[in-house]
């Protein structure tokens, strides 16, 4: 079956610094992945749909420049939180749509990454 | 385990008609969701609710969660040709495990 891998699973930094999440399908190709956040003992929220070779869509409320997302390739997507601060401290989840399989539109999750800022 | 298996699989409807899906699990939860996705999009999330609340409301959505039957229930009021999607339950853990979805339509 498809597989999403995230890296790194748990990151800490200080406030100020950035952090870079990566989200990666492992035996598929994905023109289309999706970044979420959760807060604890809450629901997935959307923040962005990355398109590889084109510019993220993101969310009202979500801010690109805090957020930068990179589709580089058909397998890897990036996630950088930049000048990170407390209150970013989140679980960054990730997902990619397999468009070579008979349900192009299910969404494969990785595992998430915990984010938490010093 | 798998958490949240919806039902039915596919429904269409007049619209104006109200539409209602339900969603069962497995094993104890502090909190059940419900989001929709639109072809090719992304989860948006609908409403949660948690384990103590037995009926939510917001808008033309209505929720239900019966824990000792380990289900929930989504009720569209009034629906609209927009309304059209698929809608899936998940449950709190840690990884997130959505079913199959019900894919709704809505005929205008």
């Amino acid at each position: 079956g498809a597989v999403v891998s995230q890296h790194p699973s748990w990151v800490i930094c200080k406030s100020g610094t950035s952090v870079k999440i990566e989200c990666r399908s492992l035996d598929f190709q994905a023109t289309t992945m999706f970044w979420y956040r959760q807060f604890p003992k809450q629901s997935l929220m959307l923040m962005a749909t990355s398109n590889e070779g084109s510019k993220a869509t993101y969310e009202q409320g979500v801010e690109k420049d805090k957020f930068l997302i990179n589709h580089a390739s058909l397998t890897l997507s990036t996630l950088t939180v930049t000048s990170a601060h407390p209150e970013d401290s989140s679980f960054y989840i990730c997902s990619a749509l397999d468009p070579g399989t008979r349900s192009p539109d299910t969404q494969y999750f990785g595992p998430g990454t915990r984010l938490t800022v010093l | 385990s798998q958490q949240g298996e919806e039902d039915p699989q596919a429904l269409s409807i007049q619209e104006g008609e109200n539409a209602t899906m339900n969603c069962s699990y497995k094993t104890s939860i502090n909190n059940l969701q419900w989001y929709r996705q639109n072809s090719g999009r992304g989860l948006v999330h609908l409403i949660l609710i948690r384990s103590n609340e037995r009926e939510k409301h917001s808008g033309r959505l209505r929720v239900t969660l019966d824990t000792s039957k380990k289900s929930s229930s989504l009720l569209i009021t009034a629906s609209r040709a927009a309304d059209t999607a698929s809608y899936f339950c998940a449950t709190d853990v840690h990884q997130f495990y959505f079913g199959t979805g019900t894919s709704l339509t809505v005929i205008p």
